[in-house]
């Protein structure tokens, strides 16, 4: 089974700052797919950055980013230019290939609680 | 709007008495799921449905049942709640086949006393 783990269960930044949230994660799957969800202080869960595990090149979304390293399981994701609206629990998720057959859930991590500091 | 609808938003009840935590989707999407999010624990699948009539369980099915009688809707029905279900329940739907995660409700905060 699938495990995401994320070490860091909350972290602050100043605001305009950059900050790291690590996740790393177990399978034995070759093709999958990761993503950082943001959940703010409204409980929506609101996708932020998805990930391909076959595509070498680091997704980017406007501020966010991601360093992914397949060979070491690791998946982080980079804020740039902190702003109070990131202030949110983010959580880390896998996801193996959807098919027409058989449960493909999002295995999320615990969440890393950022604030984000005037 | 492309959504999927959860109600009620809060709810508190007493242990015992059954309830339904309604569910719909509005984007013909064949898969649905309920997750349950606990402080130090993420989120977990309760059950989860590949279409209407076909629903499994998921990591933590114990106290739940759902039914998929329609495609849009996905009910949560918890038939004698206990204290250990309080929790933060969320609906999720996607496109069977497709591997852009999930579109999630809004969550309902139950409180079981």
């Amino acid at each position: 089974a699938q495990t995401v783990t994320q070490s860091q269960p909350e972290m602050s930044v100043q605001e305009a700052e950059t900050v790291t949230l690590s996740c790393t994660y177990d399978t034995s799957e070759n093709n999958y797919y990761l993503f950082w969800y943001k959940q703010p202080p409204s409980r929506q869960m609101i996708l932020v950055i998805r990930q391909e595990a076959y595509k070498q090149q680091n997704a980017t979304e406007n501020r966010f980013s991601v360093n992914f390293q397949k060979a070491a399981k690791s998946f982080s994701l980079k804020i740039s230019d902190s702003q109070l609206g990131d202030t949110a629990m983010y959580f880390c998720a896998f996801m193996k290939p959807t098919s027409h057959s058989g449960n493909t859930p999002l295995v999320f991590g615990k969440g890393t609680r950022l604030s984000v500091i005037a | 709007e492309a959504q999927v609808t959860q109600n009620p938003r809060y709810l508190i009840t007493v242990t015992g008495k059954k309830l339904t935590v309604t569910c719909s989707q509005n984007m013909n999407h064949e898969y649905m799921s309920w997750y349950r999010q606990d402080p130090g624990l993420g989120l977990r699948q309760i059950y989860y449905s590949m279409n209407v009539e076909v629903t499994d369980k998921g990591d933590v099915p114990e106290g739940y049942k759902v039914s998929r009688k329609e495609k849009r809707n996905f009910p949560l029905i918890l038939e004698s709640p206990s204290p250990n279900q309080t929790s933060l329940y969320f609906c999720a739907s996607s496109p069977q086949g497709a591997n852009y995660g999930y579109t999630f409700g809004s969550g309902t905060r139950l409180t079981v006393v």
